[in-house]
């Protein structure tokens, strides 16, 4: 069964440093999405992205945040200059449409120091 | 905009015991409905959905939720736990134009 993979499984970063989080969603999928999940929280959801563009976003992805689908497989998070309280889990996911299941990925824990 | 609310924050079970997890949702339109689940130290899986249809969906591993309009609710079931689920469950909704809303997870703890 096709699936969703993200790499690194872990990333430590220095506070300040920039990040660039990767997933390869599953090959027919057409929209993607980024979600984080702080220790001991819920998942929150970040941006998605369809044909290119930022279809939504919340209110947690600022300026600090960028997508990118550079070549057609990979789809990419940077976190431009990373705080301490960016330390999460960030989850990929991705669906063949805009109201269909998601299939997440096994996630990125990124450490702040 | 939409919330969801998960009833309980940790749950314990013995095994065999019966699991019924609640969750509800605020925005009253079309929506669907899902439970994911995410055992320790894996990520999160699809455990069922809702779309359209009969209410009463059934999932993988045993686990059904039923969908009650009138009241916002999916609540997940499970007739018998085992050891093996103990794992955080998470209900999410999804309307029209919207992305996923999670909730806030139910940790389940089954004991041997």
């Amino acid at each position: 069964e096709p699936e969703v993979t993200q790499t690194p499984s872990h990333q430590v970063t220095q506070m300040g440093q920039e990040v660039i989080l990767r997933c390869v969603p599953i090959s027919n999928h057409l929209y993607f999405y980024w979600y984080r999940q702080i220790l001991g929280q819920k998942v929150e959801f970040l941006v998605s992205f369809y044909n290119n563009e930022i279809s939504e976003k919340s209110e947690i992805f600022d300026d600090q945040f960028s997508v990118e689908r550079p070549d057609g497989s990979n789809f990419t998070l940077k976190i431009r200059s990373t705080k301490l309280e960016d330390s999460a889990m960030y989850f990929c996911a991705s669906s063949v449409g805009g109201l269909g299941n998601q299939y997440f990925g096994p996630g990125t824990r990124l450490l702040v120091l | 905009a939409q919330s969801v609310s998960q009833h309980n924050h940790h749950v314990i079970l013995s095994e065999a015991a019966s699991l019924e997890l609640g969750c509800n949702y605020s925005y009253g339109g079309t929506v669907n409905l899902f439970w994911y689940v995410q055992y320790p130290g894996q990520h999160l899986q699809l455990l069922l959905k809702y779309f359209s249809g009969d209410p009463l969906v059934k999932g993988i591993k045993g686990f059904e939720a039923e969908f009650i309009k009138s009241k916002f609710s999916f609540n997940l079931r499970k007739p018998s736990v085992q050891w093996s689920d103990t794992a955080e469950y998470f209900c999410a909704v999804k309307d029209y134009g919207q992305n996923f809303v999670f909730g806030p997870g139910t940790r389940l703890s089954v004991l041997p």
